[in-house]
Parts: C-alpha cells; structure tokens; sequence
C-alpha cells in the first residue's frame, strides 16, 4: 500500500505570497492532519481534517487554513506568508479522527520563505 | 495542558552501544503514547506505541514502556547499530479521544559511529 505522498518537496516563495501544500492520504485513510515543524518550535499542530470537515484546531493564526476534498486528500494554504513561516509541513493520516487513531506521516513539504 | 519532556541530544554511541532516551509526560486522563523516528530529509515513521498502562511497545529492537506512575516512556535498544542514526520524538495525543492535538518532545538526535 502507498504511503502518504505531499507535492511539492519543496517550494520558495518570498514574503507577502501564499503557498497551497498538497496531501494524499494512504488509501482508505479519511482523517488528515496537518504540522508544522520548525528548529525553534519543533512539531506543531495545524489543524486535523476528516470527511471533508474541520475536526480539530491548532493554536495557528488564520492565514493558515486547510481544506479536505471528498476523496480525502488535503490541501493546506498559507497567505501573507512571512518568514517565520519557513518550516517543513508534515501531513499524516490515520483511518479515523481523534487521538485513538494512529498516524502515518508523509515526507514532507520544505517551505523557504524569502 | 498536556507535554512531553524528552532528554536533550545530541546523544552519540558506538554501534552494539546500549541506548536509552527518556521521556516524561504531563497529561490528564489516558494518553496514548507513541515514538516516532525522522530519518534525514524524511517525515516521520512510527516506531512503536503503547496506549494504556504497563503497555510495552516494541519494534524493530527498541523499546518502551508505559509507566503511568512515574509517567514516564522510556525509549531503550540492547544494541544499536549505524542505521539507527536518526532523529527521534515522543509523542502523545490527547487522552480525549475526539481531539487530535498531538504533543511532540524536541526530538532526541542519535549519532551511531562503527
């Protein structure tokens, strides 16, 4: 079975631009979650969808949002992007949603804000 | 809120070394309770996770048991070798099971030298 795949490896965007992140969850997984991992904050939750609904938030502000399409995959965008934003993007899925549910996490996203 | 306390790196053995990583958490309830490995330029890979008291998980050699009265998920290898050289997180996720908001430790850095 096919892992949890993210396009693109990697981007470079300059400040003031937004960014969508793409997310295909292993097959059969409807829950996706979003983090951010940064050297200076480490792994951080974004937000967490499932059957195409916001289930769980982070403490993120809104210019980052998520949306979830009916066959699972995600996307997440980041508008106004600053540099702080620069980070690696991990997405997982699990089966379900919530914490009982077991995570598998793709490669990542290698964001570089300029 | 919830947290995870992990022992600073970066830790560095020779290979068939014993490897202990400690972890300590702070949370109300029931976690469940996770190790997760980042391999250079990779997501992370689930190691292994226990999701209730006196659990032991295991994979690949490692280790860890759920010990609720210390809260404490100790990550331990009787003999590490090269490829073993990684980054590693633990992890907890939310004892409420319909929220996500996993809680990561800094991450652990383990050098193995032949």
């Amino acid at each position: 079975k096919a892992g949890v795949t993210q396009t693109p490896r990697y981007l470079i965007k300059t400040r003031g631009q937004q960014v969508t992140l793409s997310c295909s969850p292993i097959s059969g997984h409807r829950s996706v979650s979003w983090y951010q991992q940064t050297p200076g904050q480490g792994l951080q939750f974004l937000f967490e969808y499932f059957s195409e609904t916001q289930r769980n938030k982070g403490n993120f502000p809104g210019r980052f949002s998520g949306r979830q399409f009916s066959n699972s995959r995600s996307e997440m965008n980041v508008s106004t992007l600053e540099l702080g934003d620069s980070a690696l993007y991990l997405c997982a899925s699990s089966l379900a949603f919530g914490s009982q549910e077991t995570q598998y996490f793709g490669p990542g996203t290698r964001l570089l804000v300029l | 809120g919830n947290s995870v306390t992990q022992m600073e790196g970066p830790v560095t053995l020779s290979e068939e070394a014993f490897l202990t990583i400690n972890c300590t958490y702070t949370a109300t309830g029931y976690p469940s309770l996770f190790w997760y490995v980042q391999y250079p330029g990779e997501g992370l890979q689930l190691l292994l996770k226990a999701t209730k008291a006196d659990d032991k998980g295991s994979n690949k050699g490692f280790e860890a048991t759920y010990r609720k009265e210390t809260t404490s998920f100790h990550l331990e290898k009787g003999s590490v070798q090269v490829s073993d050289s990684a980054v590693y997180f633990c992890a907890l996720s939310d004892p409420d099971p319909i929220v996500r908001d996993m809680r990561f430790g800094a991450g652990t850095r383990l050098t193995v030298k032949p």
